[in-house]
């Protein structure tokens, strides 16, 4: 039973570009979630995706986008990279729109901007 | 909105040694709380939970937590470390009608030899 599985491990980009970021929940789960980890920070929310739309957002400029598709994979579009938009990404999921259901994460996507 | 504040950024411990990580929140509404840990290079995987009932929890890995409602706190014990026990520990808190699940800065656990 594959866990949340995102890709790439590893992503370089330079400053003014733009990035997706892909993610594949836990079999079984229908809701996603993005979160951004700073360096020596805990993670924070982005967004969630339950149904294909966006539920509910955190505190992130516009420039943060995402989508999820029928199969209920998902992904985080970022436009007009920044250097302070380098972090690690994690994807989380979990069944169900539940409030006390406990995410389950992948490893993350590294993103470094230049 | 909730807040979570992890009042230690590094515990270090002899192994065998009892370990106590301690974790406050802020919420004016019914809480539901977690402890994740984070390997190196990793995902964060899920310890314990606190969703109801009983205050005390039991998680993977020999961990348990504390809930106190009148301090706000739900601190992460564990009696007996090990070397793998070395990682970074997350404390997070989800209100009842919130899906922003908050986490703490982290505390790093070192387990020396």
């Amino acid at each position: 039973d594959a866990g949340v599985t995102q890709s790439p491990t590893h992503l370089i980009k330079t400053r003014g570009q733009q990035v997706t970021l892909r993610c594949s929940p836990k079999s079984g789960h229908d809701t996603v979630s993005w979160y951004q980890q700073a360096l020596g920070q805990g993670p924070q929310f982005i967004f969630q995706y339950y149904e294909e739309e966006e539920r509910q957002r955190g505190n992130f400029p516009d420039r943060f986008s995402g989508h999820q598709f029928p199969n209920y994979s998902s992904e985080l579009n970022v436009n007009a990279l920044l250097l302070g938009d380098s972090a690690l990404y994690l994807c989380a999921s979990a069944p169900g729109a539940l409030y006390n259901s406990p995410l389950h994460f992948g490893n993350g996507t590294r993103l470094t901007v230049t | 909105a909730q807040s979570v504040t992890q009042l230690d950024s590094q515990v270090p411990v002899f192994e065998e040694a009892p370990v106590e990580l301690r974790c406050n929140y802020s919420s004016s509404v019914s809480v539901y709380l977690f402890w994740y840990v984070q390997y190196p290079n990793q995902g964060l995987q899920l310890l314990l939970k606190y969703l109801s009932g009983s205050t005390l929890v039991k998680g993977i890995n020999g961990f348990e937590a504390e809930f106190n409602k009148s301090q706000t706190s739900f601190h992460l014990r564990k009696p007996s470390v090990h070397i793998s026990d070395t990682a970074e520990y997350f404390c997070a808190v989800r209100e009842y009608n919130n899906n922003d699940m908050r986490f703490g800065a982290g505390t790093r656990l070192t387990v020396k030899p």
